[in-house]
């Protein structure tokens, strides 16, 4: 079965330039979350959909990010502007619902560097 | 508010043998779900095993065992048979109603298995 699909693997980019993280979900599930992962803050959640629609964005930092998951298999995590301080590793995950006993699946997580 | 503890940053386990990673968790909520995810070197977060607050028998995965203790609020991962791809980081990590059932997680450790 395949997981959950990110791309890209690596991302290098110059401050200011608009970067785009895609993720497709397993097939099936419901709920999708965005994470950041750094050595300084740890895994922060950013942003959960359920039912492709949006029920928590309390994470993302900033207006410069934005989510959208515009149909059940497919989203997108949006930097605009990217600024150095957004180097990070950005997970997206699914999982079956809301359920407690749900675990989350990790895609394998996007590299980005902000020069 | 949910709070996860992993207190050992760092261990060492020698080939074949047995290794115990700590977690304790502290919430109000009566069910919750525990998890725990391994993150290798190369930086993806695998999904491990995962216990519910009402499960009454210990989950296990192969090698992998949860052992629940709820009156200590413990969750402690037990990997058998050591192997040297076991070596990466640990998380524990919780769901629960009170944090809308978003992942928290634990800081991390990191197991070293030698040969």
């Amino acid at each position: 079965d395949a997981g959950v699909i990110q791309s890209p693997r690596h991302e290098v980019t110059e401050m200011g330039q608009e970067v785009t993280l895609r993720c497709k979900p397993i097939s099936g599930h419901n709920s999708l979350f965005w994470y950041r992962q750094t050595m300084m803050r740890g895994l922060e959640l950013l942003i959960y959909f359920n039912n492709n629609v949006p029920i928590d964005d309390s994470g993302m930092p900033e207006d410069r990010f934005s989510a959208k998951m515009p149909n059940a298999s497919f989203s997108t995590l949006k930097i605009q502007p990217s600024e150095p301080r957004d180097s990070a590793v950005y997970f997206c995950a699914s999982s079956l619902g809301q359920g407690f006993l749900q675990p989350q699946h990790f895609g394998d997580g996007t590299r980005l560097s902000i020069l | 508010a949910q709070k996860i503890t992993q207190t050992q940053p760092g261990m060492f386990v020698q080939e074949k043998e047995a290794v115990t990673l700590d977690c304790t968790y502290d919430t109000s909520d009566q069910s919750y779900g525990l998890f725990w995810y391994k993150q290798p070197s190369s930086g993806e977060m695998i999904f491990l095993i995962y216990q519910g607050s009402y499960d009454e028998q210990n989950a296990t995965e192969g090698r992998y065992s949860l052992n629940f203790q709820k009156a200590r609020k413990s969750a402690n991962l037990v990997i058998s048979a050591s192997q040297l791809g076991d070596s990466a980081m640990y998380f524990c990590a919780m769901r629960a109603p009170s944090n809308d059932y978003k992942l928290s997680f634990g800081a991390g450790t990191t197991v070293t298995v030698r040969a």
